[in-house]
């Protein structure tokens, strides 16, 4: 079955750092780009980052530039986003995505982690 | 303020046929193609379209989509209870090096 699996959320104060996981399996993940999108409570879907499948091209949203980076292991089938300087806007449901090529949809997502930052 | 423009709230009777509009600009849906995303209450997004009005294997055909210039459309025809969901557009914007997405509409299924 084809799965994502994030994890790694959790509670941090404003300034903090997070360090967010997402685990593939079921596909060859080293042949997808990967993404991360994030829905802060109640409000709409907001695409956060993209790594393609060599990690050559990496893309990210001019709110988490800077502060944010992605990552990933092919050899673990493994996507991460680090988080640093987190602030309270951050707060949101973090889902990492699947897509055939960087401009192409995202076809898989997983289930999605928390990260709350208090202020 | 999201970069794609979609109304907040859609509905329609059961049986009926329901469309959500998304509008852009030439950066984003005028020189890209437009997938549309299903989310219902509690759970993560699921892909119904993409590249425009491509359908993945297993979304009823009852979803369809199409876009002119800088817009786009996701129809409903035979609109069901299980279809009451958020929907949300996105497009990749050439200015901006990324995904954009809609603000997103509730169906509501009365």
């Amino acid at each position: 079955e084809v799965q994502l699996v994030e994890s790694g959320g959790g509670l941090v104060k404003s300034g903090g750092s997070l360090r967010l996981s997402c685990a593939a399996s079921g596909f060859t993940f080293s042949t997808y780009t990967m993404n991360w999108v994030r829905q802060a409570p109640g409000k709409g879907l907001e695409w956060v980052s993209s790594i393609g499948d060599s990690s050559s091209s990496i893309y990210y949203a001019d709110s988490v530039k800077g502060r944010f980076t992605i990552s990933r292991d092919n050899a673990r089938d493994s996507l991460y986003l680090q988080m640093n300087s987190l602030r309270a806007e951050d707060t949101a449901v973090y889902y990492c995505a699947r897509a055939y090529s960087t401009r192409g949809a995202f076809d898989i997502w997983g289930l999605g982690t928390m990260v709350t930052v208090s202020s | 303020q999201s970069v794609l423009t979609q109304p907040p709230s859609a509905s329609g009777t059961p049986g009926q046929r329901v469309t959500i509009s998304c509008s852009g600009s030439s950066s984003n849906i005028g020189s890209n193609t437009v997938n549309w995303y299903q989310q219902l209450p509690g759970t993560a997004p699921k892909l119904r379209i993409y590249s425009n009005n491509q359908r993945p294997s297993g979304v009823p055909d009852r979803f369809s989509g199409s876009k002119s210039g800088t817009s786009a459309s996701l129809a409903i025809s035979g609109v069901q209870s299980e279809d009451e969901a958020d929907y949300y557009c996105a497009a990749w914007d050439d200015s901006l090096n990324g995904w954009v997405f809609g603000g997103g509409t509730k169906l509501t299924v009365l």
